[in-house]
């Protein structure tokens, strides 16, 4: 069965900060992974997506990689800002269901 | 991107009575459709999968008689949680995907059920 943990559980950073999430799952054999942002008492935005192929992507000061081998994922995020703050979440999709399997995220919160 | 909208946004019920709540794909079609339940300070659980004009198929634990799905269009799918009780207060969060090669799911802003 298909586990995902997120480490950390939250972080504060102060503004500026570059800082990395991690996310790690146990069965490699992955069809795609997701990254999520979500705010308190909201639904998700989906930041990126990696496909099982790629190793990792980019939009405006986040990366994301993805070792398949290794079943881990980070996030990178670039000269953090108050306004990143949020819950983000990962989640793999296991084959075409669809069907994805969510981290417990990491609360992030940047400090003006 | 493609957007998807939930109502209501929250709704409290006394217990015992039911609750319907709405996902809408308001700019595409959406093959499949997707409910979660997320607890306080936890993560998205997945609930059922719907294809438009089929029977849900419901995650192990999931009563099928207690969260009726129905998914009548291609565009609109709704949960009905029955004879809610207290347990079944939640946040309820649907995601549309337009299928294909690329699965990217398209959630919606979620709703928040309080049963008294």
């Amino acid at each position: 069965k298909q586990e995902v943990t997120q480490i950390p559980a939250a972080l504060s950073v102060p503004e500026g900060e570059n800082l990395v999430l991690n996310c790690s799952f146990t069965d490699s054999a992955i069809y795609n992974l997701q990254w999520f942002r979500q705010d308190p008492g909201k639904g998700l935005t989906s930041l990126l997506l990696i496909q099982s192929s790629q190793r990792e992507q980019t939009s405006g000061r986040l990366n994301a990689s993805l070792d398949k081998s290794s079943g881990r994922s980070t996030l990178y995020i670039a000269a953090s800002q108050p306004g990143d703050s949020a819950t983000y979440l990962c989640a793999v999709e296991m084959d075409s269901s669809y069907k994805l399997i969510f981290g417990s995220g990491t609360r992030l919160l940047v400090r003006p | 991107g493609a957007v998807v909208s939930q109502h209501p946004s929250w709704v409290i019920c006394k217990s015992g009575t039911s609750v319907k709540i709405e996902c809408r794909s308001l700019d595409f079609q959406a093959t499949t459709m997707f409910w979660y339940r997320q607890f306080p300070k936890q993560s998205l659980m997945l609930m059922a999968t719907s294809n438009e004009g089929s029977k849900a198929t419901y995650e192990q634990g999931v009563e099928k008689d207690k969260f009726l799905i129905n998914h009548a269009s291609l565009t609109l799918s709704t949960l009905t949680v029955t004879s809610a009780h207290p347990e079944d207060s939640s946040f309820y969060i649907c995601s549309g995907s337009t299928g294909g090669p690329i699965n990217e799911q398209f959630f919606g802003p979620g709703t928040r059920l309080t049963v008294l």
